[in-house]
């Protein structure tokens, strides 16, 4: 089966300054690609997401980049900000009709933001 | 607010005991996927249902099983619990990849 390796598992970054989290995966037929955020007490929230057909997405400050040929995803967030400050969830999936596999995430990534 | 809804919030109970676990998805969204949370195990895909039929299944014991009702909402039962199932259950639904989660329930088995 899938899995997903993403690091490091913690990351403190000053206010202001860039974030990367990375993921590798080792399904060649994996072609769904989430990032979630969970805040303490609440369900994973899904920020980005890419497809195999797609190197690279952006929304805002935060943007994915896909390799697959190396089977690595990464999360960038730029101009971090204290609501920033959560765990980060990368996760894997087939995507065919009538939904998507289940997601096989990594172990997570506890982001602080240091003011 | 994600759209999908899961009850109760929180549920206490002993081992060797039975629960059910709810979940509403989001109006439209024919699939419902049940995980679990745990500090050892991280977020664990345990079965995929689509419009009524399971589709998939993960690492889900024989002791849980779920359904999805005509409604399109599920239920996770779990049997024979152990103090090892205390864990956040989440639900989540999509109508293509996009998965949404809902808040979670924190089953604790004492």
């Amino acid at each position: 089966g899938e899995n997903v390796e993403q690091h490091p598992s913690t990351l403190s970054v000053q206010e202001g300054d860039s974030a990367v989290i990375k993921c590798t995966y080792s399904d060649s037929a994996s072609n769904y690609f989430p990032w979630y955020k969970q805040e303490l007490g609440k369900g994973p929230q899904l920020i980005i997401d890419i497809r195999s057909n797609v190197g690279e997405k952006k929304d805002q400050r935060i943007a994915v980049t896909l390799n697959k040929t190396a089977k690595h995803f990464s999360l960038h967030i730029t101009e971090t900000q204290p609501e920033d400050s959560a765990v980060y969830f990368c996760a894997a999936s087939i995507h065919k009709g009538g939904g998507a596999d289940g997601l096989t995430f990594g172990k997570g990534t506890h982001l602080i933001i240091q003011p | 607010d994600s759209g999908v809804t899961q009850t109760p919030k929180h549920l206490i109970t002993a081992t060797g005991q039975r629960v059910t676990l709810r979940c509403s998805p989001r109006s439209g969204d024919l699939s419902v996927y049940w995980y679990q949370q745990s500090l050892d195990q991280g977020l664990q895909f345990l079965i995929h249902y689509y419009n009524g039929e399971e589709r998939a299944k993960g690492n889900i014991l024989e002791r849980f099983s779920a359904q999805q009702f005509p409604d399109l909402h599920s239920e996770l039962n779990l049997s024979s619990l152990e103090l090892g199932d205390s864990a956040l259950y989440f639900c989540a639904s999509s109508v293509g990849a996009e998965a949404f989660f809902g808040q979670g329930t924190r089953l604790t088995v004492v």
